[in-house]
């Protein structure tokens, strides 16, 4: 089955720093990737879309200078929190899915990364 | 716009009990639902898709019902065991790359 890694698992870095997490596609082509932040017992937030060679969609409220998406590869995203604050602390997920199966086909998810700001 | 709502948010059952788990949508025009499974501190894993125009799926002990018209899907988990407590998420796809979340259900299935 489709297989989604996402690297690193935990990060803890201090404030004013910048934290990069991977999401890489293992079996499939992802044309389109997606980044979630999960609150704690809360629901996921859709922050961007990510598509392959183009510059990534924000969701109104998500500041695209602080949280830096680059989809160079069909098999890897990038987001890149800049300037971390403490307030930037939560588990952030990356999904992923191949073109054209949005409407027949699961959705992938990576294992998420819990990033804390010190 | 899309509002995605799962009720309960928290259920603790005994082992063997049959149960059911509640998502409702506001907008009934969506591609497909899904069902995921999370468990704590790691990402998603999906556990059924039930395309529009089906109404229900199956896969294993858990079975997933669609009522589109009226903005209804149901998860029944048959014989819960104590591996089955996480995190119940139901998500839509409505078009436009975005699916929509609902809270979840937190489920705790005591030995």
């Amino acid at each position: 089955g489709a297989v989604v890694s996402q690297h690193p698992s935990r990060v803890i870095c201090k404030s004013g720093t910048s934290v990069k997490i991977e999401c890489r596609s293992l079996d499939f082509q992802a044309t389109t990737m997606f980044w979630y932040r999960q609150f704690p017992k809360k629901s996921l937030m859709l922050m961007a879309t990510s598509n392959e060679g183009s510059k990534a969609t924000y969701e109104q409220g998500v500041e695209k200078d602080k949280f830096l998406i680059n989809h160079a590869s069909l098999t890897l995203s990038t987001l890149t929190v800049t300037s971390a604050h403490p307030e930037d602390s939560s588990f952030y997920i990356c999904s992923a899915s191949a073109q054209g199966e949005f409407r027949n086909s699961p959705l992938h998810f990576g294992n998420g990364t819990r990033l804390t700001v010190t | 716009k899309q509002e995605v709502t799962q009720i309960p948010a928290a259920l603790s059952v005994p082992e063997g009990e049959n149960l059911v788990l509640n998502c409702s949508f506001t907008d009934s025009a969506i591609y497909n639902l899904q069902w995921f499974r999370q468990d704590p501190g790691k990402g998603l894993t999906s556990l059924l898709l039930i395309q529009s125009s089906q109404r229900e799926q199956t896969s294993g002990r858990l079975n997933a019902s669609l009522d589109k018209s009226s903005g209804r899907s149901t998860l029944y988990i048959a014989a819960s065991q104590p591996g089955d407590s996480a995190t119940y998420l139901c998500a839509v796809y409505s078009g436009t790359y975005k699916y929509i979340f609902g809270t979840g259900t937190r489920l705790k299935v005591l030995a």
